[in-house]
């Protein structure tokens, strides 16, 4: 059964900072996806990681993908306050994915100027 | 466009009342899902649909039923409400490729 995992699950940090919020998944991979949320809002896409060693940076935002590990991390670099949010990764392991997409519990990060 | 719709944004019910929320999507995406979520446990899949006229159970769908008439629409139905589904419901589509889903911007039900 594939189980996905965030660290930390809440996070405060200052403007300026650099972070990394990790997101462990328990078996085998096709696709990775990271989604923020605004407080009393909808998920937003933010990423989407296809292959091992994939990265894709949007802003400030960068994610990464290792299937060997089984870890992707999204990394902050000096973050703003307009990050505020929950991120959550999702991961799927099958080709058809439409029922087999897993959500880690979420990371809800706050910025404090 | 407007993308992904949800009706009613908010809903309180009492135990043991039904109802129905509507979710439609201008996109002409083929899959269609339902979601809730719950503090601390993400998103969680009620229903999900391939197609119009397909439906299937996910995660957790004891509770729920769901119907695609139409490709746009998705429909959930609690039959009989119970406090345990008080939660913020999301539909969300997708066009399939690498199946990113788009939101709606959810439901927040509260059953008494």
């Amino acid at each position: 059964e594939l189980k996905v995992e965030q660290n930390p699950l809440f996070l405060s940090m200052q403007e300026g900072k650099n972070y990394t919020i990790y997101c462990n998944y328990s078996t085998t991979s096709d696709r990775l996806y990271w989604y923020r949320q605004d407080p009393g809002k909808s998920l937003e896409s933010l990423f989407v990681l296809l292959s091992n060693g994939a990265v894709k940076q949007e802003g400030r935002l960068m994610a990464s993908l290792d299937t060997k590990a089984r870890l992707s991390t999204l990394h902050i670099t000096a973050a703003v306050h307009d990050l505020s949010a929950t991120y959550f990764c999702a991961v799927d392991n099958t080709k058809t994915s439409y029922d087999k997409v897993i959500f880690g519990p979420g990371t809800s990060l706050s910025v404090i100027p | 466009n407007a993308g992904v719709t949800q009706t009613p944004k908010f809903r309180v019910l009492k135990t043991g009342q039904s109802m129905t929320l509507l979710c439609a999507q201008d996109m002409n995406h083929e899959y269609m899902y339902w979601y809730r979520q719950d503090p601390g446990m993400g998103l969680r899949l009620i229903h999900y649909s391939v197609g119009e006229g397909t439906t299937a159970k996910g995660e957790v769908p004891d509770g729920y039923n769901v119907s695609r008439l139409k490709k746009q629409n998705f429909l959930l139905g609690l039959e009989s409400a119970a406090p345990s589904q008080t939660s913020v419901y999301f539909c969300a589509s997708t066009p399939g490729g690498t199946f990113i889903r788009f939101f709606g911007p959810g439901t927040r039900l509260t059953v008494l």
